[in-house]
């Protein structure tokens, strides 16, 4: 069935960067995603990647895509106070339907 | 990208009730989605509500417990019916603006007791 797995926990020293990885089942998906979803709050699309690319980038942000492993990986450079979240990755499946990982809890150390 | 609201933004609900939860949508779009986040979980998919269909439910969720109005293509409502504690959770909206981009709502917080 579809799975998506990630680690619960990130600890990161505020300044470097941050890795978070993520691997999932579907072989089909068509759309890979991070979200953010900051304390007491709703999810943030943070970014997509198309399952054709092997790598996307946005400002402070990097996504890798390796499709053979079906591993995802989000990388924070200069991770800040602010980007202290929980970071959801998910797999866009058939009808829109998005499958989301428990989530990694990014926490920053000052 | 799509602005979505949620009302209300939380709720505590006594044991046997039921709650509606209203979605907006700044614009109209096909297809919306209701998600449940239990306390430390991740997002799981209730439904699927399409204007103009009934909506579909996911494994676990059936149509009784959950009643989902869809009357146009900018609103949508999720019942949450005969309420137990552990209905206790966040749920949430969520649109697909185009066929990948897919935006939430900032959730309604339910507290069953």
């Amino acid at each position: 069935g579809e799975d998506v797995e990630q680690s619960l926990f990130l600890s990161v020293r505020e300044g470097d960067s941050s890795v978070i990885n993520c691997t999932y089942t579907d072989s089909s998906s068509t759309y890979l995603y991070w979200y953010k979803q900051e304390p007491g709050a709703g999810l943030q699309l943070l970014t997509y990647i198309f399952s054709n690319m092997d790598m996307k980038q946005d400002q402070r942000l990097t996504v890798l895509l390796n499709k053979k492993d079906k591993h995802l990986s989000l990388r924070i450079a200069d991770t800040q106070t602010g980007d202290s979240a929980i970071y959801f990755c998910a797999e866009g499946v058939r009808d829109d339907k998005i499958i989301f990982g428990k989530g990694t809890r990014l926490h920053i150390l000052p | 990208s799509a602005v979505i609201s949620q009302k209300p933004s939380r709720d505590i609900c006594q044991r046997g009730t039921s709650l509606t939860i209203q979605c907006q949508v700044d614009s109209q779009v096909t297809m919306m989605f209701w998600y449940r986040q239990q306390p430390g979980q991740s997002l799981t998919l209730i439904a699927t509500a399409n204007q103009g269909s009934e909506a579909t439910y996911e494994s676990g969720f059936v149509i009784d417990k959950f009643p989902i109005s869809r009357p146009n293509l900018t609103f949508s409502t999720l019942t949450v019916s005969n309420m137990s504690p552990e209905d206790s959770s966040i749920y949430l909206c969520s649109v697909t603006v185009s066929s990948y981009e897919q935006y939430f709502g900032p959730g309604t917080r339910l507290t069953v007791t």
